[in-house]
């Protein structure tokens, strides 16, 4: 069975940054690329970012781009998602999932999600 | 960027009848390249279809999607309380992958 599990999220200042973490199990991860999503409050879902399952493939949607990078470690079977110069609005519960195909896919397995919340 | 937009923004039926989802894209979508997506509260997305109508792995066959020209539906036959929640569509043609904003299925 698939398992995702985030961790990493909570309370960050304006400028600040957090790093998120998504433990995988149940499947082979590193030859499977990986997503994160997030869903900020009673909005809906907006894609963030994708990596290849080497790692060596990254696309960043434009509001992240920049301040956002993703990243991965094959032999920990672990996706993470660095956070920097964060905004308010990029207050959201933070999902990753696998990912079919590098590039653009759809999303078969999620994680439950991670809240990030930044604020003074 | 493609805009998908989801309607009705809030669904209410009873257990037993059939719903119709709808999500029309801005432009055409690549080789029909459309998910759905079921979100429980507090729980993760399932995914629920892709490529406009193949189901995914494990869901039952009342739920069906199709497409005509830029129009996606998400059909759900047989409604049961279980089917509480936020559907989305998501199209994964052309980057940037977007989202619909989402049905809400109510269950009488």
């Amino acid at each position: 069975e698939v398992q995702l599990l985030e961790s990493g999220g909570g309370l960050a200042q304006p400028g600040g940054s957090l790093r998120l973490s998504c433990a995988a199990s149940g499947f082979s991860f590193s030859f499977s690329a990986m997503t994160w999503v997030r869903q900020a409050p009673r909005k809906g879902l907006e894609w963030v970012s994708n990596i290849g399952s080497t790692g060596e493939y990254t696309f960043y949607s434009d509001s992240v781009k920049g301040r956002f990078t993703i990243s991965r470690d094959n032999s920990k079977n672990t996706l993470y998602l660095q956070m920097n110069s964060l905004r308010a609005e990029d207050t959201a519960v933070y999902y990753c999932a696998t990912s079919y195909w590098a590039s653009t896919s759809y999303f078969a397995s999620w994680g439950q999600g991670t809240l990030v919340t930044v604020s003074s | 960027e493609i805009v998908l937009t989801q309607s009705p923004g809030t669904l209410s039926l009873s257990p037993g009848e059939g719903a119709t989802l709808s999500c029309r894209a801005s432009r055409s979508v690549s080789s029909d390249s459309l998910a759905w997506y079921q979100h429980k509260p507090g729980q993760a997305p399932r995914l629920l279809i892709y490529g406009a109508s193949t189901r995914a792995t494990g869901i039952p066959d009342r739920f069906s999607g199709s497409v005509s020209g830029t129009d996606f539906s998400l059909t759900i036959s047989r409604l049961e309380p279980a089917d509480l929640a936020v559907y989305y569509c998501q199209q994964y043609g052309s980057s940037p992958m977007t989202f619909g904003q989402g049905t809400r299925l109510e269950i009488k």
